[in-house]
């Protein structure tokens, strides 16, 4: 239990849907960032929000919508998805002491897309 | 723009074998770094944060070393188990404190 929730664990979605994806973080922190992790590659960071804030968007297309309504919560909407989207996504809360940064994951949602 | 390096991209040892997984960063102005472990399909799970200022990090059988001049890092596992099986990542964060990753090593420990 890394206290980082990610829901739902499993999600198949249509090229036409709409649906969004929840991370939860009761550590205290006040960064958390969405990763996309596709086989045979690198975690790939997608957004990082600092105090609610977004403060990083590393060239993501705008079919994925980040949303921060708290520091505890983050949500990424998707529509009209490709298949090339099917990924593990995954959640970060971040914690930053002086110049340290440690990193605590959720679970992942695996996203397919048909 | 620093780059993670994880040599070799996967790896099987028999049980009880003591192994050694490498990391290396090209950019030595870090503060730290970040084991961790990830099973099929699930999240990242820490293992251990190891500070630049220090040299060793332990926990249970698991040893993490961090050289910054030479911008390496290793994980050293004791008397591994298949248990232990798994892809090992390592990350250290930059500007912003963005975490960069490497791709993983995946291990497998043969009962």
């Amino acid at each position: 239990e890394t206290g980082v929730t990610q829901t739902p664990r499993h999600l198949v979605m249509g090229m036409t849907n709409k649906k969004s994806l929840k991370c939860e973080q009761h550590l205290g922190h006040n960064a958390m960032y969405w990763y996309k992790q596709s086989a045979k590659k690198p975690l790939e960071l997608m957004f990082v929000y600092n105090f609610k804030e977004q403060t990083e968007n590393n060239s993501v297309p705008s079919r994925f919508s980040p949303e921060c309504p708290n520091s505890s919560h983050l949500f990424l909407h998707l529509h009209t998805l490709q298949p090339e989207d099917s990924a593990l996504y995954l959640c970060a809360s971040v914690r930053r002491q002086s110049a340290s940064t440690e990193a605590f994951f959720g679970q992942g949602t695996r996203l397919t897309v048909v | 723009k620093q780059e993670v390096t994880q040599i070799p991209a996967a790896l099987s040892v028999p049980e009880g074998e003591n192994l050694v997984l490498n990391c290396s960063f090209t950019d030595s102005a870090i503060y730290n770094l970040q084991w961790f472990r990830q099973d099929p399909g699930k999240g990242l799970t820490s293992l251990l944060l190891i500070q630049s200022s220090q040299r060793e990090q332990t926990s249970g059988r698991l040893n993490a070393s961090l050289d910054k001049s030479s911008g390496r890092s290793t994980l050293y596992i004791a008397a591994s188990q298949p248990g232990d099986s798994a892809t090992y990542l390592c990350a250290v964060p930059g500007a912003n404190s963005k975490l960069t990753f490497g791709k993983g090593i995946t291990l497998s420990v043969r009962p």
